[in-house]
């Protein structure tokens, strides 16, 4: 099985900093990855699928990127609505494993 | 605008069994493949298994073979996932979720407690 693993597990940055979260898989999951936020209580959202596709109604401060077992959640401008925990997942075979999660919290 | 419904929340008692619900309203499960993913208090995410209704074929994680089931009722639209032989590390919010996490249902708690 495919295992990821983000980086870092938790961050605290300031409103307007440019902020990055990492994810890297055990072995390549092709395009097939996607990040989702979960604020407290709620249920998760899509942000980006396929490594850097925005998801409609989703703020253009996000953005995905990276290849073969590297990705990256950029988000370019922290906003006080951004605090929530950020997971990636592979979706190229099963089982569709998750992350463990970024937790994001404004300073 | 099709939305995933999943039933309410459910205790149980350890050792017995939960059969979670999610039906596609407004619209119908189509081909996309319908997972389940839970998440125990305080934890991360973690996917359970799928289900692409209209092919019946399904996938689980090797963590709940043998434990968990998913089936699909394509009359009504609706998906299902029940779990067998529950523990009281069981407890936790249960979500169906389409695809790539496009569409994702409300969630249901389940309690697992004597």
């Amino acid at each position: 099985a495919i295992q990821l693993t983000q980086s870092p597990s938790s961050l605290s940055a300031f409103v307007g900093d440019r902020v990055t979260i990492t994810c890297r898989a055990s072995q390549g999951v092709g395009s097939s990855l996607v990040w989702y936020q979960q604020k407290t209580g709620k249920v998760p959202r899509l942000l980006i699928y396929d490594v850097s596709n925005l998801q409609s109604g989703v703020p253009s401060r996000f953005s995905g990127s990276g290849s073969g077992t590297d990705f990256t959640l950029t988000i370019s401008s922290l906003q006080p609505e951004d605090v929530a925990t950020y997971y990636c997942q592979q979706l190229f075979i099963y089982p569709h494993a998750f992350g463990q999660g970024t937790k994001l919290e404004i300073k | 605008q099709v939305q995933l419904v999943q039933s309410g929340a459910e205790v149980k008692k350890p050792g017995s069994s939960v059969k979670v619900s999610c039906k596609a309203s407004g619209g119908t499960l189509s081909t996309f493949d319908i997972n389940w993913v839970r998440q125990a208090p305080g934890q991360g995410l973690e996917w359970m298994g799928g289900i692409i209704p209209i092919f019946g074929t399904v996938t689980y994680t090797q963590t709940f073979q043998g434990r968990v089931t998913i089936t699909t009722d394509k009359s009504t639209g609706t998906v299902y996932m029940e779990l067998n032989r529950l523990r009281s590390d069981d407890t936790a919010v249960y979500y169906c979720a389409r695809h790539r996490g496009e569409l994702w249902g409300q969630g249901t708690l389940v309690t697992v407690s004597s």
